[in-house]
C-alpha cells in the first residue's frame, strides 16, 4: 500500500527558506486522481492544512500562509516538495505529507499520512 | 474559510463508556466531513469519511453521523487504546479546515 516519508533539515534559521521532501512509495503520484497534501501541527496544537498538489501538478494553498508556500512534485522520482519562505519562529511545527482528498471523491478525506518531520526555527 | 468548531475540547471517560464528540461547520458542507484519531507522537489516522462511512481497518465501535453543518463521532464502548485526540476535517472546499481537536482522557 502507499507509504509516505517526509525528510528535511530539522533546524532552519529565521528568514531562511524551508525545503521538505516527501517520498511516496507503493503508488504513483499521477495515477489514481488524488490530491497530495501538506499539513502542519504546532507543538501541542491542532492541524493546519498548508496546501496540496493535484495528480496533474496543479497546486492550491491556504491563503493564511500569505503566498510563502510552494508545493511541487517530481513524478519520475515519486517525490513531493514543500518550500516555505521567510521562516519565522511561528513556523516551528511538525510537517506531514498526506494523500487526499481524492479529486472525484473529496468526502473520502485524507487517508494516508507520513510520520511527520519536525522543524524548528531558531 | 469554513470554520469547524469541535466540542468538547476535552473530556474524561472510562473504559467501556460511550463517548460522543460533535463538530459544527460554519456553513453547509454536505457530507464532506472526516474524523481522525491522533495518539501522542503519532500521525493522525482516518477513522470515518463521508460523515458516516467507516474507514477500512477502523474498529466498528467508531461511528459517525450528520450532514450539512452538524456532525457527530461516537465511540460505543471505549477501549484503552482510544484515549487520544480526535479531529474533524472538512474537504468541501479549500482551504481544508480542521476542528480544534477533542482530547479524550
Amino acid at each position: 500500500q502507499v507509504q509516505l516519508q517526509e525528510s528535511g533539515p530539522g533546524l532552519v534559521k529565521p528568514s531562511q527558506t524551508l525545503s521538505l521532501t516527501c517520498n511516496v512509495s507503493g503508488g504513483s503520484i499521477t495515477n489514481g486522481g488524488y490530491y497530495w497534501s501538506w499539513i502542519r501541527q504546532h507543538p501541542g496544537k491542532g492541524l493546519v492544512w498548508i496546501g496540496y498538489i493535484s495528480y496533474d501538478g496543479t497546486p492550491d494553498y491556504n491563503p493564511s500562509l500569505k503566498s510563502r508556500a510552494s508545493i511541487s512534485s517530481d513524478t519520475s522520482k515519486s517525490q513531493l516538495f514543500l518550500r516555505l519562505t521567510s521562516m519565522m519562529a511561528e513556523d516551528s511545527a511538525i510537517y506531514y505529507c498526506a494523500r487526499g482528498p481524492h479529486s472525484e471523491a473529496r468526502a473520502r478525506g485524507v487517508d494516508v499520512w507520513g510520520q511527520g518531520t519536525t522543524v524548528l526555527v531558531s | 474559510d469554513i470554520q469547524m468548531t469541535q466540542s468538547p475540547s476535552s473530556l474524561s471517560a472510562s473504559v467501556g463508556d460511550r463517548v460522543t464528540i460533535t463538530c459544527r461547520a460554519s456553513q453547509s458542507i454536505s457530507g464532506y466531513l472526516s474524523w481522525y484519531q491522533q495518539r501522542p507522537g503519532k500521525a493522525p489516522n482516518l477513522l470515518i469519511y463521508g460523515a458516516s462511512w467507516l474507514q477500512s481497518g477502523a474498529p466498528s465501535r467508531f461511528s459517525g453521523s450528520g450532514s450539512g453543518t452538524d456532525f457527530t463521532l461516537t465511540i460505543d464502548s471505549l477501549e484503552p487504546e482510544d484515549f487520544a485526540t480526535y479531529y474533524c476535517l472538512q474537504t468541501y472546499e479549500t482551504p481544508l479546515t480542521f476542528g480544534q481537536g477533542t482530547k479524550v482522557e
